[in-house]
């Protein structure tokens, strides 16, 4: 079954300080993968695309890494700030009808 | 406009009543995509319109949920007969390319939150 799976499912950090967040996925064929930052009671805003042949991908303070051998894919931040706290999603478009499946996302809570 | 826009920002309905959704795409947008996300999960896909074309409503969970795009611009979906379970947020997103540009990126809205009670 195509599944996208995120960790951790919720994490906590002070503000200045780097993390980074883990995605695994069973998608294939493999099309590409996104990382979409949700604000609360928003929609989900794109962050990074990454194809096959993409290793790391920077949008800003935000570092996305795939490996598409391993089918594993990671979010850095660095130096959080307070406008960071919002839920993380993975999307991985692939499978047989090339949809996009999203993971449940990871929850992050940047503290002063 | 400068965003997707979506309306109402929420809705609660009685068990049973009808409700339409409404999506403003970004205009030009050829791609558009209705999702559903529960509390805490991510979204889950309902159905996708190429222009005026609804050429997927495989997500759809039964026939009481209908969706239209008559003119290729403003999308409804409509929930007939509402249930509990049908309580979530209702995403709209829309793309400047077709479904088959794989590498192209989708703009959503901020969502209706449907309340069933």
């Amino acid at each position: 079954k195509n599944q996208v799976e995120q960790s951790p499912q919720s994490l906590i950090i002070l503000e200045g300080k780097n993390c980074t967040l883990q995605c695994n996925y069973t998608v294939s064929p493999f099309s590409n993968l996104r990382w979409y930052k949700q604000d609360t009671g928003r929609g989900p805003v794109s962050l990074t695309i990454m194809t096959f042949s993409e290793n790391t991908k920077s949008n800003g303070r935000y570092t996305a890494t795939l490996d598409a051998d391993t089918k594993q894919s990671s979010l850095h931040i660095t130096a959080s700030q307070l406008s960071d706290s919002a839920s993380y999603i993975c999307v991985v478009r692939g499978g047989a009808t090339n949809k996009l499946i999203f993971g449940t996302g990871t929850l992050l809570a940047v503290q002063p | 406009g400068a965003g997707v826009s979506q309306s109402p920002r929420y809705k609660v309905a009685k068990r049973g009543q009808d409700v339409a959704l409404r999506c403003d795409p970004i205009s030009g947008h050829v791609s558009l995509f209705w999702y559903q996300q529960a509390l805490g999960q991510g979204p889950e896909f309902l159905t996708y319109f190429q222009n005026e074309a609804q050429l997927d409503k495989s997500g759809l969970p039964s026939d009481r949920f209908f969706a239209e795009r008559p003119e290729g611009s403003v999308s409804t979906l409509k929930i007939q007969r509402t249930q509990q379970e049908d309580s979530a947020v209702y995403l709209c997103a829309s793309s400047f390319s077709r479904l088959s540009s794989y590498n192209s990126p989708l703009h959503f809205g901020n969502g209706t939150r449907l309340t069933v009670t």
